[in-house]
């Protein structure tokens, strides 16, 4: 079984500056990786996904998250944050090649300050 | 498409009483999932279809919650009786496939509220 850990369960930061976003995963087994962006009073949305290929995974609105192997990591990153980026982190953690459901993990609260 | 669709937004009742979640999920979509969102355990899957068959009802918490999939374009989950440890936002998502490469698509979620 897999299972993912968010480091932080939440994050201020003023707008314009730089965020990360930490995820780390427990899995014996080959995994891909997604973080999902829940805004204010909606449903969880894709910000990006890691399938295989380029270990660096750009995202929606500016997002990026790069997959570390040795390090059991996928921390997402944002240059500059705008107010808007304001809402609920979540990465999950899925079992590669085959149906599996996505393992959640407990959620980022990433605030963004004036 | 519009995306998937929960109803109601928000639910208040009282402890006792029957509340029944609506969902329609993305066309063309083969699986359906339900999720309740608390602060104290997170996301949990409570159960899944697949074609509107139920594979998996292994996180459903208790016998008072069942969910029923009559169509492909409707599913409900129903709380028979309610209690106030009930009280979350529950989503709804579907996704094409159940490839783990597949995202998930969620609805707006249900506020419910239990007194």
């Amino acid at each position: 079984a897999q299972s993912v850990t968010q480091l932080d369960s939440q994050v201020p930061v003023f707008e314009e500056a730089p965020v990360e976003l930490r995820c780390n995963y427990s899995s014996s087994v080959s995994v891909y990786l997604f973080w999902y962006v829940q805004y204010p009073n909606q449903g969880l949305q894709l910000l990006l996904k890691y399938l295989s290929g380029s270990t660096l995974v750009k995202g929606i609105n500016g997002f990026e998250a790069e997959f570390n192997k040795s390090q059991t990591s996928f921390h997402l990153r944002k240059p500059s944050v705008h107010i808007s980026d304001t809402a609920e982190y979540f990465c999950a953690v899925s079992r590669s090649g085959g149906s599996y459901i996505p393992t959640f993990g407990r959620g980022t609260s990433l605030i963004v300050h004036p | 498409d519009a995306g998937v669709i929960q109803s109601p937004r928000h639910e208040v009742t009282e402890m006792g009483q029957e509340v029944t979640l609506r969902c329609k999920p993305i066309s063309g979509h083969d699986y359906l999932f339900w999720y309740r969102q608390t602060m104290m355990r997170g996301l949990e899957l409570l159960i899944y279809f697949n074609n509107n068959v139920p594979i998996d009802d292994s996180g459903m918490p208790e016998d008072r919650f069942s969910a029923k999939m009559p169509n492909a374009s409707f599913s409900t989950l129903k709380i028979q009786p309610s209690e106030p440890r009930d009280s979350a936002v529950y989503f709804c998502a579907s996704s094409e496939g159940l490839q783990s490469s597949y995202e998930q698509y969620f609805g707006p979620g249900t506020r419910l509220t239990v007194t």
